[in-house]
């Protein structure tokens, strides 16, 4: 089944506890990006891949890191997270193209920050 | 980066009505997509409409375009309880960063 699988869904932590939410997707896909999503916001780009070692910054990348050496995974790190990190976190993927093409998504990870 | 927003915030229906939702946006695109969240899920993807297009179709679905007006309309026909959900536009144009609008909560009662 084509998908894309988040790891962990759910994750409370501390101020400072260095975490990493995982994204894999099984449908060869070259670019995958990383969304949170918070009441009132909508949705907003965190950091995206165009490839294997390709990433860029979106709109809000601020306290977070991302790296891409396989296609399939794309994990979002955070260094030191703070509460304002506390959000509904979702990884996506699509194939490449001359546009940015229909996503799919992950079930979402909602991170907790005490 | 460019701004989605959809209206209304909030619709609330009777099943077997039509839902129409608006998105409007600030510069230009080239594409425009629409998606629905069940709550606290992902987001589903539903209709991608190109610049140089002005109408698609997809089931009950149908998407207008206006790029003149910088707007969007999905509208949802002879909708069922399993429609409630948020809906949401995106747009991009060119940057392959996206910007999602703050959606419209749908409910259609049984």
């Amino acid at each position: 089944e084509a998908q894309v699988t988040q790891n962990p869904r759910y994750l409370i932590t501390v101020t400072g506890k260095k975490l990493t939410v995982t994204c894999s997707q099984n449908m060869n896909h070259e670019y995958m990006s990383w969304y949170r999503q918070d009441p009132g916001l909508g949705l907003r780009q965190i950091y995206y891949s165009m490839n294997v070692e390709v990433t860029d910054k979106g709109d809000v990348p601020e306290g977070y890191k991302v790296s891409r050496k396989e296609k399939r995974n794309f994990p979002l790190i955070l260094e030191s997270p703070s509460p304002n990190q506390t959000s509904l976190y979702f990884c996506a993927s699509s194939f490449s193209g001359d546009t940015w093409n229909e996503q799919f998504f992950g079930p979402g990870t909602r991170l907790t920050v005490l | 980066s460019q701004q989605g927003e959809e209206d209304p915030q909030a619709l609330s229906i009777q099943e077997g009505e039509n839902a129409t939702m608006n998105c409007s946006y600030k510069t230009s695109i080239n594409n425009l997509q629409w998606y629905r969240q069940n709550s606290g899920r992902g987001l589903v993807h539903l209709i991608l409409i190109r610049s140089n297009e002005r109408e698609k179709h997809s089931g009950r679905l149908r998407v207008t375009l206006d790029t003149s007006k910088k707007s969007s309309s999905l509208l949802i026909t002879a909708s069922r309880a399993a429609d409630t959900a948020s809906y949401f536009c995106a747009t991009e144009g060119g940057s392959y960063i996206p910007t999602f609008g703050r959606g419209t909560s749908l409910i259609v009662h049984p």
